[in-house]
C-alpha cells in the first residue's frame, strides 16, 4: 500500500495567518491526490481533488499544489471556521490511502 | 442535493457479523461508484472497498476475506457486511460516493459508530 505522511501533525496559528500542510507519498502518485477537512463528529468534506482542483463551493482561500510524491495544502488567510483537522488521500493505486491528519489549532 | 444515511446496529459482539446499509436520497444510485470508509475513534481513515451500481466490487486486500458489499438499486441502497469482527473493527463507518473528479469522495453519510464488545 502507498503510505501517506502528513506534516506537521499539529499546527498552531492565528486567524488571518497563511498556513501550509505537506503530504508526502511513499511512491509517485502523479497528481492523484485529494484534500479533506474534517470537523469533530462530522464526515470529511472534499476540498481539493487532482492535487489542485478546487471542489465546487469551497472558498478560494484553499489551494493545493504538487505532483509525484510531495503535495501541499495552503490556506491563504485562516478563518475561525478553519481550525480543525485536514487529511490527504491518494488515489493513484488501490487501496486508496489517507494521511494521518493535521490538526490546525488556535495559537 | 444528494444525501447518504447509514443505518444498522451500533453494537456487535466479537466474532459476529457487522451489517450496515447506506440509503441514498436526492439522486439515483445508478451510474456511480459507492464506498465504505471507516475511522477508529481518534484515528485516521481507512477505505474498506467500493461497489458499482451494477454490483461489481473491489475490497481492500487487508479486509477482503471478511467483507461483502451488495447493492439494491430498487431501494437506492447499498450495504456492507464485515464478518468475524473484533475490537479492532470498532469505528465510525461512513458511506460515500466517488467523485466525478476521480477516486476521491464528494458526498458522505454522517457516519455510524459501531462498537464491537461483548
Amino acid at each position: 500500500d502507498i503510505q501517506m505522511t502528513q506534516s506537521p501533525s499539529t499546527l498552531s496559528a492565528s486567524v488571518g495567518d497563511r498556513v501550509t500542510i505537506t503530504c508526502r507519498a511513499s511512491q509517485s502518485i502523479s497528481r492523484w491526490l485529494a484534500w479533506y477537512q474534517q470537523k469533530p463528529g462530522k464526515a470529511p468534506k472534499l476540498l481539493i481533488y487532482k492535487a489542485s482542483s478546487l471542489e465546487s463551493g469551497v472558498p478560494s482561500r484553499f489551494s493545493g499544489s504538487g505532483s509525484g510524491t510531495e503535495f501541499t495544502l495552503t490556506i491563504s488567510s485562516l478563518h475561525p471556521d478553519d481550525f480543525t483537522t485536514y487529511y490527504c488521500q491518494q488515489y493513484n493505486a488501490y487501496p486508496w490511502t489517507f494521511g494521518q491528519g493535521t490538526k490546525v489549532e488556535i495559537k | 442535493q444528494v444525501q447518504l444515511q447509514e443505518s444498522g446496529p451500533g453494537l456487535v459482539k466479537p466474532s459476529e457479523t457487522l451489517s450496515l446499509t447506506c440509503t441514498v436520497s436526492g439522486g439515483s444510485i445508478s451510474s456511480y461508484y459507492w464506498s465504505w470508509i471507516r475511522q477508529p475513534p481518534g484515528k485516521g481513515l481507512e477505505c474498506i472497498g467500493y461497489i458499482y451500481y451494477s454490483g461489481s466490487t473491489n475490497y481492500n486486500p487487508s479486509l477482503d476475506s471478511r467483507v461483502t458489499m451488495s447493492v439494491d438499486t430498487s431501494r437506492n441502497q447499498f450495504s456492507l457486511r464485515l464478518s468475524s469482527v473484533t475490537a479492532a473493527d470498532t469505528a465510525v463507518y461512513y458511506c460515500a460516493r466517488k467523485s466525478t473528479g476521480g477516486w476521491c469522495f464528494d458526498y458522505w453519510g454522517q457516519g455510524a459508530l459501531v462498537t464491537v464488545s461483548s
